[in-house]
């Protein structure tokens, strides 16, 4: 159980186009979910917490105008990198808490995103 | 205050040996702490966890211990195995906006076990 999906794996794509990367939780509902990014050989830094049905709450120095995301259900979570430029390539890896009240979090298997 | 110190940044074990990795935090605050193994090109996948009001906690070769004084955790692998090599990650979890847990990772640890 608690399994946590994320599409695509990787991406592509021009500078100045944007990507959507979606984040699902297979087997359980997340009222939260996380999205994080990693940069190579380094931690994950969180990006933004969002919650299902309201607006995400994003960490210091990530803009949101960037970086939109969408919670609408249990089980869907959405980020879109707005207007991507190289910069922005990088490794995103969402996670999920599960709705019935532990601590854990679980975590997709990442999108490796490139920005050409 | 919000930080989670984790060393050594990187470790080399012989297979069969104990691998070893320490964590330590400022925020008393924080209730919870998970330990993350993440493989190149994945995401990470959750080890073991602690809550504070407990010492010690096993699974498999797996052991966290914990020293709610000193502010300190660790990760212990038994009879550590060549896959086994992975980079491993300490957390901390704080309440966050009254009902969501928000969990600050440390700085990860890449280990290598040679067979």
């Amino acid at each position: 159980g608690a399994v946590v999906s994320q599409h695509p794996s990787r991406v592509i794509c021009k500078s100045g186009t944007s990507v959507k990367i979606e984040c699902r939780s297979l087997d359980f509902q997340a009222t939260t979910m996380f999205w994080y990014r990693q940069f190579p050989k380094q931690s994950l830094m969180l990006m933004a917490t969002s919650n299902e049905g309201s607006k995400a709450t994003y960490e210091q120095g990530v803009e949101k105008d960037k970086f939109l995301i969408n919670h609408a259900s249990l089980t869907l979570s959405t980020l879109t990198v707005t207007s991507a430029h190289p910069e922005d390539s990088s490794f995103y890896i969402c996670s999920a808490r599960d709705r019935g009240g532990t601590d854990t979090q679980y975590f997709g298997p990442g999108t490796r995103l490139t920005v050409l | 205050q919000q930080q989670v110190k984790q060393s050594p940044q990187s470790l080399i074990v012989q297979k069969g040996g104990i691998s070893i990795i320490n964590c330590a935090y400022e925020n008393t605050a924080f209730d919870y702490f998970p330990w993350y193994q993440q493989f190149p090109g994945k995401g990470p996948a959750l080890l073991i966890a602690i809550r504070p009001d407990v010492s010690e906690k096993k699974e498999g070769r797996f052991t966290i211990s914990f020293n709610k004084s000193a502010k300190q955790f660790s990760l212990h692998i038994m009879d550590s195995q060549p896959g086994d090599s992975a980079t491993y990650f300490c957390a901390a979890s704080i309440i966050y906006g009254g009902a969501t847990n928000k969990l600050i990772f440390g700085t990860g640890t890449l280990l290598a076990v040679q067979p």
